[in-house]
């Protein structure tokens, strides 16, 4: 079965710094991997995806996400954070067969503080 | 373009009265997904649609629970009776069909309270 686990349920970091949002995930075969956004009273927002080719992923507002197949993790970074990226955020995954469900993390909610 | 519309934004019923939810999604979406999402959680996909057949059902409790979409285009949920634990976010989605790594595009959800 499918499975995502983001461990960390809340990060800070200081406005400006780096910032990072980790995220491992199983499945049975090769992984398409997704992260949203969310902001309170809204509904997900896509951010980038792998689905093969280069290990690192640029996607929306500045971030970015670096696929490591041995350790089975997509984490989620950002070089400088800003304060309006507060929100929460979800990694996902599902098999490359397509035949399964989009399967969700639980969520991390980051804080950037100015 | 137009995004993914959901209503009613808010709903509160009694435990056993009957809700529904109404999406329509992005112009030319194939795929339609309705999600719950339980305070706390990541969301969880009840059903999905392609055009206007189903695709999975299998985590959609079908002793109360029923979507349809009939003409393929928008769709509505529907909870009949409710019980407390159905108290959630149920969010709608969209995406153009294909081999599942189109990213789903979300409404706004409906946001269920249960008395």
């Amino acid at each position: 079965a499918q499975s995502v686990a983001q461990p960390e349920d809340q990060v800070n970091v200081a406005e400006g710094n780096p910032l990072t949002v980790k995220c491992t995930y199983s499945v049975s075969g090769n992984p398409y991997l997704f992260w949203y956004v969310q902001y309170p009273n809204r509904g997900l927002q896509f951010l980038l995806k792998y689905i093969t080719g280069d290990n690192l992923v640029k996607g929306s507002y500045g971030f970015e996400a670096e696929f490591n197949k041995s350790q089975t993790s997509f984490h989620l970074k950002k070089p400088s954070a800003l304060v309006s990226d507060s929100a929460l955020y979800f990694c996902a995954v599902r098999d490359n067969s397509g035949n399964t469900p989009l399967v969700f993390g639980k969520g991390t909610r980051l804080s950037v503080i100015a | 373009e137009a995004g993914v519309a959901q209503s009613p934004r808010y709903k509160i019923i009694e435990k056993r009265q009957s809700v529904a939810f109404w999406c329509n999604p992005i112009s030319g979406h194939a795929t339609l997904y309705w999600y719950q999402q339980i305070l706390g959680q990541g969301p969880k996909l009840l059903i999905q649609f392609q055009n206007n057949g189903v695709v999975d059902d299998s985590q959609l409790p079908k002793d109360r629970f029923s979507a349809e979409r009939l003409k393929g285009v928008d769709s509505t949920l529907k909870i009949q009776p409710a019980k407390l634990e159905d108290s959630a976010v149920y969010l709608c989605a969209s995406s153009l069909g294909g081999p599942g790594n189109q990213p789903q595009h979300f409404g706004d959800g409906t946001r269920l309270s249960i008395l």
